[in-house]
């Protein structure tokens, strides 16, 4: 079936450093990827998303890019600030959809940074 | 003007227990869902609405009921809760089924003693 990989957490990172957490995926089809990001003691939102392959997602100087020959979907960022510190999820949406639509979730990567 | 909100935030039982878990949204979507995380942030469904219809029943043990009295509220009701009942529950919404982005709820952390 259907999985999402991501590197294990968690990441540890100074302020203003490069930030890449990996995401590789399996499916059937052809599916749409995404990362949400999950702040402490919220809910998880949607940070990025890309529907077909070499799109790039982008939002708040994050940035990853839906490769089909790898069949990956790493999230980056530039410079890392402390209000990112969060947990990061990659998931995917199954194509072609049916009537049990569901998320595939990714086990999430705990993201640290220190001023 | 919160989107998606679940109700408690925090809750506290013992063994044996039933309880309850509240879930509305403002967002005017037609889709619902509870999702558990646990204490090492693992995603899990649970269930999914759809219209105030049934479409996702994972394996979950029959103590988790759901209810939806209406397609902008779902309920989550536990019997005779356990121990690894302990964990954070999730209530989401998206417009319909299979569209995203899925909207969250802030959570409800359930421990059990």
């Amino acid at each position: 079936g259907d999985s999402v990989t991501q590197m294990e957490g968690p990441v540890t990172l100074s302020e203003e450093a490069f930030l890449t957490i990996n995401c590789t995926y399996t499916a059937t089809g052809y599916p749409s990827l995404f990362w949400y990001v999950q702040y402490p003691g919220e809910g998880l939102q949607l940070l990025l998303k890309a529907t077909k392959a070499d799109d790039k997602g982008s939002n708040k100087g994050f940035e990853a890019t839906y490769r089909k020959e790898t069949t990956s979907f790493h999230l980056e960022k530039g410079s890392v600030q402390v209000s990112d510190s969060a947990v990061y999820f990659c998931a995917l949406s199954p194509t072609p959809m049916d009537s049990n639509y569901q998320l595939i979730w990714g086990a999430g990567t705990k993201l640290i940074i220190k001023p | 003007d919160t989107a998606v909100s679940q109700t408690p935030k925090y809750l506290v039982t013992q063994m044996g227990n039933d309880k309850s878990i509240k879930c509305e949204q403002n967002l005017g979507h037609d889709t619902m869902y509870w999702y558990k995380q646990d204490s090492k942030k693992f995603l899990k469904i649970m269930f999914s609405y759809n219209n105030k219809e049934l479409i996702i029943n994972e394996t979950v043990p029959n103590r988790f009921s759901p209810k939806s009295p209406d397609k902008a509220h779902l309920n989550l009701h536990i019997n005779s809760l356990e121990l690894g009942d302990s964990a954070v529950y999730f209530c989401a919404s998206s417009l319909r089924q299979g569209s995203s982005p899925l909207h969250f709820g802030n959570g409800t952390r359930l421990t059990v003693t």
